[in-house]
């Protein structure tokens, strides 16, 4: 079974407007951390926001915040106020931790268009 | 500080040929992480290191693939012999021991013809 699901095709949102990019993921861990890594077209990936599987607050960075939700084992990621440089490949990732092995599997990855 | 670095940006080799990608980390981080990007995989975890020692190579595709670390602040990937569908942008990463992120250099785009 995939670990983190990342279903939608391609998303599309006007300037100024928020939009959410959806995750859901798989573990049976306890203890686990849920990221997001945007990808510009320009190829490097850069960290968006961190949660934690014990955080009681969604975490937000700014324009981002990530909307938690534990019980349906979701992640998904909000964006106010969309910018033309928000539009980029999103990608949701999940770190389990087990003895010693401490890795982040990621999503498919979604394709975000910000049109003017 | 320079962030990770990796080199070469761009390869290009013919089939059958060694590869060998170079990666930097951040000075200071515990854990260094390659990846590699393809279109129909996305994004997998090939090997990573733990201060220096290989922690878990499960994503390594096959014996024609091979990481080393031998100090804290230089790892490498080698391809050999490289195949076509060895073709895709490798990532290095790096993390502090007690951090969450990761920290990704700009890739290395490889072509094999």
């Amino acid at each position: 079974a995939q670990k983190i699901t990342q279903t939608q095709p391609g998303m599309f949102v006007q300037e100024k407007e928020a939009v959410t990019l959806d995750c859901t993921y798989d573990t049976s861990d306890q203890s686990y951390g849920l990221f997001w890594y945007k990808q510009p077209s320009s190829g490097e990936m850069i960290f968006l926001i961190y949660q934690g599987s014990y955080d009681e607050q969604n975490a937000t960075e700014g324009r981002y915040s990530l909307n938690f939700q534990k019980a349906r084992k979701s992640a998904n990621l909000v964006i106010s106020a969309s910018q033309l440089g928000d539009s980029a490949m999103y990608f949701c990732a999940m770190r389990e931790v087990t003895g010693a092995n401490s890795k982040l599997t990621f999503g498919k990855g979604i394709t975000l268009s910000v049109r003017p | 500080d320079a962030g990770v670095i990796q080199s070469p940006r761009h390869e290009v080799t013919e089939m059958g040929q060694e590869v060998t990608l170079r990666c930097k980390p951040i000075s200071g981080h515990d854990y260094l992480f390659w990846y590699r990007q393809t279109m129909m995989r996305g994004l997998e975890l090939l090997i990573y290191f733990n201060n220096n020692v290989p922690i878990d190579d499960s994503g390594m595709p096959e014996d024609r693939f091979s990481a080393k670390m031998p100090n804290a602040s230089f790892s490498t990937l080698k391809i050999q012999p490289s195949e076509p569908r060895d073709s895709a942008v490798y990532f290095c990463a790096s993390r502090p021991g007690q951090g969450y992120e990761q920290y990704f250099g700009p890739g290395t785009r490889l072509t094999v013809t």
